[in-house]
């Protein structure tokens, strides 16, 4: 089983900040790791994933995120951040391939305010 | 390239009545997955269906049911509502099975039961 916590459920920040969302998780097994996020009213889409590699990955939006095996975290970070960043973003874990068990676990989600 | 669409987007149920979402997915795409969304629990998921079965199950209880079609539309069925069903229920459809396919979510159904 597989479990992910979102140190902080609300982060408030000036707009042209840096911020950082935590991320730990619990697995079992391997996993691959995603960083979804959320507008009001809307679906989640996809911000970036870690599934082999590199330690260090960019998504959409200039996020990006390292993976840390040993502490077996992986933080989201944005160097500067926009008024229109203010979402809901959410850390999920998935297992690798296990007889087809690809069931994600997610986070609680962080509320990312930014303020102008 | 039309997204992930669910309808209704809002839905107002009284305890003990049933309620039908559905779900059509990105063209294309075979897999479809569904999640339950509240604050208390955050977001939960619900079953995954490929190729018209079910795929993987959450620990849902038996009233929440659903199925695809031939082509990949996607309903859930919940029987015998209660308070605590009421959520955003998002409906997630992919190409192919697995954590290596990208999942586009749609923009959910928000049931409220009273």
């Amino acid at each position: 089983a597989q479990s992910v916590t979102q140190l902080d459920s609300q982060v408030p920040v000036f707009e042209e900040a840096p911020v950082e969302l935590r991320c730990n998780y619990s697995s079992s097994v391997s996993v691959y790791l995603f960083w979804y996020v959320q507008y009001p009213n809307q679906g989640l889409q996809l911000l970036l994933k870690y599934l082999s590699g590199s330690t260090l990955v960019k998504g959409i939006n200039g996020f990006e995120a390292e993976f840390n095996k040993s502490q077996t975290s992986f933080h989201l970070r944005k160097p500067s951040v926009h008024i229109s960043d203010t979402a809901e973003y959410f850390c999920a874990v998935s297992p690798h391939a296990s007889g087809g068990s690809y069931i994600p676990t997610f986070g609680r989600g962080t509320s990312l305010i930014v303020h102008p | 390239k039309a997204g992930v669409t669910q309808t209704p987007r809002y839905l107002i149920k009284t305890r003990g009545q049933q309620v039908t979402l559905s779900c059509s997915p990105i063209s294309g795409h075979r897999s479809v997955s569904w999640y339950q969304q509240t604050p208390g629990q955050g977001l939960q998921f619900l079953f995954e269906y490929f190729s018209e079965t079910q795929r993987n199950k959450g620990n849902f209880p038996g009233r929440f049911s659903g199925r695809q079609f031939s082509n990949s539309r996607s309903e859930m069925n919940v029987s015998t509502l209660e308070l605590g069903d009421s959520a955003l229920y998002l409906c997630a459809s992919s190409l192919d099975r697995g954590p290596l396919n990208e999942q586009f979510f749609g923009p959910g159904t928000r049931l409220t039961v009273l």
